[in-house]
């Protein structure tokens, strides 16, 4: 059975620093992995997604990598502000339903 | 183009009534999604639908029932909710091709007495 993991639980670092958030899974058997942000109150925004074949993507100041040989991914995001505060998830695709199983997230607070 | 919408975004029942809650699409996906969130864990699948006349049980279905009145909604049916079901419930919709990437409506936040 498919099992996500991200480590660790909440995360609080100083503003303008680079951080890695990490996100592991115990089958390498994936199609995709993708990063969400969600918002207190709110709902899931896509950040990332990175099909199995890939090894990273990256959009601005954040970048995910990928490699399903050690069921591992991470989440850098350069340059961190205030405004990044939030919760941060991680789903794999596991198979052709394309069911996403989830971690649990980080909970991530940028201090000013 | 509003995404995926979801009605309501809160609401609180009694041990043993009944609700459905409503998602709508309007990117022409196929897929459809039911998830929910409790504190501390992550998303948990309840039920899918691959497409219009189509559904299929995911990883927490008991309690729950789910109806894809046509392309464009599938809808989550409580028939006697319990305090178990006390989550926040998302509905998401997949985009086709190779990117598989689903987008997910704001969420109903709901509580069982």
């Amino acid at each position: 059975k498919q099992e996500v993991t991200q480590i660790p639980a909440a995360l609080s670092v100083p503003e303008g620093e680079n951080l890695v958030l990490n996100c592991s899974f115990t089958d390498s058997a994936i199609y995709n992995l993708q990063w969400f942000r969600q918002d207190p109150g709110k709902g899931l925004t896509s950040l990332l997604l990175i099909q199995s074949s890939q090894r990273e993507q990256t959009s601005g100041r954040l970048n995910a990598s990928l490699d399903k040989s050690s069921g591992r991914s991470t989440l850098y995001i350069a340059a961190s502000q205030p405004g990044d505060s939030a919760t941060y998830l991680c789903a794999v695709i596991k198979d052709s339903n394309y069911q996403l199983i989830w971690g649990a997230g980080t909970k991530l607070i940028i201090k000013p | 183009n509003a995404g995926v919408t979801q009605t309501p975004k809160f609401q609180v029942l009694k041990t043993g009534q009944s609700m459905t809650l409503q998602c709508a699409q309007d990117m022409n996906h196929n897929s459809m999604y039911w998830y929910r969130q409790d504190p501390g864990m992550g998303l948990r699948l309840i039920y899918y639908s691959a497409s219009e006349g189509t559904t299929d049980k995911g990883e927490v279905p008991n309690g729950y029932n789910v109806s894809r009145l046509n392309k464009r909604e599938f809808s989550l049916r409580l028939e006697s909710a319990a305090p178990s079901q006390t989550s926040v419930y998302f509905c998401a919709s997949r985009e086709q091709g190779i990117t598989y990437e689903q987008y997910f409506g704001p969420g109903t936040r709901l509580t069982v007495t």
